[in-house]
């Protein structure tokens, strides 16, 4: 069965702060694909980045980061000098490769809280 | 579009109405996705369509959930009956080429009295 796991149910920094948003899934999979998105307040969910498992190149854009370790099962989210407009609610998913196995497997969440 | 869009945005439904709730995929994208998103948690999965053809419907919660899309662009969402547990945000997603991720519309919000 597929699983995505976020275990911070909300975090709260300091402007300027640098936090990290961890995520852990499971699979059978052997080839999958790993996401993050942003949902702010308005609610609309805003697309980061998405992650072949084949690659497990970090990526770095902007403030926003991301490590990906298949030895570990996770993919966390960095963000650098946070900023207020980064409080919102980060979903961790995982969707399968081929066929109709594309749903996006999402975890519950992780709300962060960007205090001034 | 430019982007995906649904109708209504907000729906009041008293329990036991049918509603039926829109999305309006970026034009050519062929996958199309409707999750549901209850207060405070995560999308859950309810179906996907590639193209006119319903691929996978083992999200759908019971049988009031019907969804289509029958020309390959537009799926509407009909509930039958519905009740106060169907209370939640429906979202919509649209794909090329069946990758689910990038294109998200910004959801019906039902709530059922």
């Amino acid at each position: 069965a597929q699983k995505v796991t976020q275990a911070q149910t909300e975090i709260s920094v300091v402007e300027k702060e640098d936090v990290t948003l961890d995520c852990v899934y499971e699979t059978r999979d052997t080839t999958y694909y790993l996401f993050w998105y942003k949902q702010p307040p308005s609610g609309e969910l805003v697309f980061l980045i998405r992650r072949n498992s084949f690659d497990e190149q970090n990526e770095i854009s902007g403030r926003y980061s991301w490590n990906f370790q298949k030895s570990t099962s996770s993919f966390n989210f960095t963000i650098t000098a946070s900023q207020v407009v980064d409080s919102a609610v980060y979903f961790c998913a995982l969707s399968g490769y081929a066929g109709n196995n594309r749903k996006l497997i999402w975890g519950l969440g992780t709300s962060l809280a960007v205090n001034p | 579009g430019a982007g995906v869009s649904q109708s209504p945005r907000y729906k009041v439904a008293k329990r036991g109405q049918d509603v039926a709730l829109r999305c309006d995929p970026i034009s050519g994208h062929v996958s199309l996705f409707w999750y549901q998103q209850a207060l405070g948690q995560g999308p859950e999965f309810l179906t996907y369509f590639q193209n006119e053809a319903q691929l996978d419907k083992s999200g759908l919660p019971s049988d009031r959930f019907f969804a289509e899309r029958p020309e390959g662009s537009v799926s509407t969402l009909k509930i039958q009956r519905t009740q106060q547990e169907d209370s939640a945000v429906y979202l919509c997603a649209s794909s090329q080429g069946g990758l689910a991720g990038e294109h998200f519309g910004p959801g019906t919000r039902l709530t059922v009295l």
